[in-house]
């Protein structure tokens, strides 16, 4: 099956630990991106790559660094840095990137992972 | 700033009746329109894409339309069913990919 998953489904950690959040796709998409999602609010991007090894700051970037070193795998870092960690983290890929003008920008997404910090 | 509106109170339609959700912007001239589907605790579904140079887009029991002069799009789901209850985003892209409204959460009622 082809597609895109993400683990942990849930994770909790302790204030002031790093945690990273694994994405794998077997799609041979191209782009990669990282959003995250609160209650009553949009998806917002916090990274994305469009090629292995370059990634671009999205909206919200501080307080998380990400890596590209495989074309498959896009993990996140949410650093103690991030005043507010507990979210609902999305990750998503395509065959190209948007600004690529590709034919098909529609974003396939993982199932997510639920990090709570306390 | 770029804004996207969706209805952000539940909308309520009894079954068999035609859903129409609304996706209003601002400050943005998309080149493209997308819209998703999404499911509690899970991640968004791509449903149906339409081009600013389109101005309706079927997809089975779905329609898009997509008015540039009103910055509008509207989805509607013909003959709806208690399975099409779920939160529904329309998404912008243009050269800085793509941007997500917060979505219209349905409920299809038996």
């Amino acid at each position: 099956d082809g597609g895109i998953t993400q683990s942990p489904k849930y994770l909790f950690r302790k204030e002031g630990q790093n945690v990273t959040l694994s994405c794998e796709q077997n799609l041979n998409h191209d782009a990669m991106y990282w959003y995250r999602q609160d209650p009553g609010q949009g998806l917002r991007l916090i990274y994305y790559s469009q090629i292995v090894n370059d990634f671009q700051k999205g909206d919200i970037a501080e307080g998380y660094s990400v890596s590209r070193e495989k074309k498959e795998s896009f993990p996140l870092t949410v650093t103690s840095a991030q005043k507010n960690p507990t979210a609902f983290y999305l990750c998503a890929s395509s065959l190209v990137l948007a600004l690529a003008g590709g034919n098909s920008y529609e974003q396939y997404f993982g199932p997510g992972t639920r990090l709570t910090v306390t | 700033s770029q804004k996207i509106e969706q209805n952000s109170e539940a909308l309520n339609i009894q079954e068999g009746k035609t859903a129409t959700l609304t996706c209003n912007y601002t400050n943005y001239s998309p080149a493209y329109l997308q819209w998703y589907r999404q499911d509690p605790g899970r991640g968004p579904v791509f449903l149906l894409l339409i081009r600013e140079n389109e101005k309706e887009k079927r997809k089975e029991r779905l329609k898009v339309t997509f008015d540039t002069t009103l910055k509008q799009s509207l989805f509607h789901i013909t003959a709806s069913q208690p399975a099409d209850s779920a939160t529904y985003l329309c998404a912008l892209g243009g050269a800085d990919g793509l941007t997500f409204g917060k979505g219209t959460h349905l409920i299809i009622q038996p």
